[in-house]
């Protein structure tokens, strides 16, 4: 069975400093991995998505994630932090192409300082 | 892109009572969607596989006499919660697959479920 693990459920960086969110994964098969972002009171919207093309993946909004085989990993990064990005950052894996419902991360909250 | 909408977008309900909750994707079709439970501060848990036409697969743990999923249409899923009780109070999301369109799932804006 696949599971998700984020490290580190509160990230805080200063306004322009580089975002960095943690993802690790665990798959008896190559995995499709995803990043979602949620704002309070809403729904997921997809950040990004990897799906054994270019393990660099680049997202909306200036994100963009490394699929890591070796290191099981799938880590979120932007180069500077905007107010904006604010909100909880949700890590998920299908072992079935997308075919199946994802198994999701327990969720980071990015806050970002001014 | 492809949006997905969820009716109502919170309800509050007296315990022992019903409520149908209704993900309706709006610009594609969906075969199948799923359905997940968020409660405060945790991570999203798939509770079924919605499938248009046949009955929904429920995760370990999900009874499936409470959650009754109908899936209708090829746009249309509704989750049920029947005699409801107050620890039934969570925050429910759907998502939808397009139908030929790969493997991305597109997520509903969430329906937050009270239960007094």
């Amino acid at each position: 069975a696949q599971s998700v693990t984020q490290l580190g459920s509160h990230v805080s960086v200063s306004e322009g400093a580089l975002v960095l969110l943690r993802c690790n994964y665990s798959s008896s098969v190559p995995p499709y991995l995803f990043w979602y972002v949620q704002y309070p009171n809403q729904g997921l919207q997809l950040l990004l998505k990897y799906t054994s093309a270019a393990t660099l993946v680049k997202g909306i909004n200036g994100f963009e994630a490394e699929f890591k085989k070796s290191e099981t990993s799938f880590h979120l990064t932007k180069p500077s932090a905007h107010m904006s990005d604010a909100a909880e950052y949700f890590c998920a894996v299908s072992e079935q192409r997308g075919a199946d419902g994802l198994t999701f991360g327990k969720g980071t909250h990015l806050i970002i300082q001014p | 892109g492809a949006v997905v909408s969820q009716h109502p977008s919170r309800v509050i309900c007296k315990s022992g009572t019903s409520v149908k909750i209704e993900c309706r994707s709006l610009d594609f079709q969906a075969t199948t969607m799923f359905w997940y439970r968020q409660f405060p501060k945790k991570s999203l848990m798939l509770m079924a596989t919605s499938n248009e036409g046949s009955k929904a697969t429920y995760e370990q743990g999900v009874e499936k006499d409470k959650f009754l999923i109908n899936h209708a249409s090829l746009t249309l899923s509704t989750l049920t919660v029947t005699s409801a009780h107050p620890e039934d109070s969570s925050f429910y999301i759907c998502s939808a697959r397009e139908d030929g369109g790969g493997f991305t799932q597109y997520f509903g804006p969430g329906t937050r479920l009270t239960v007094l």
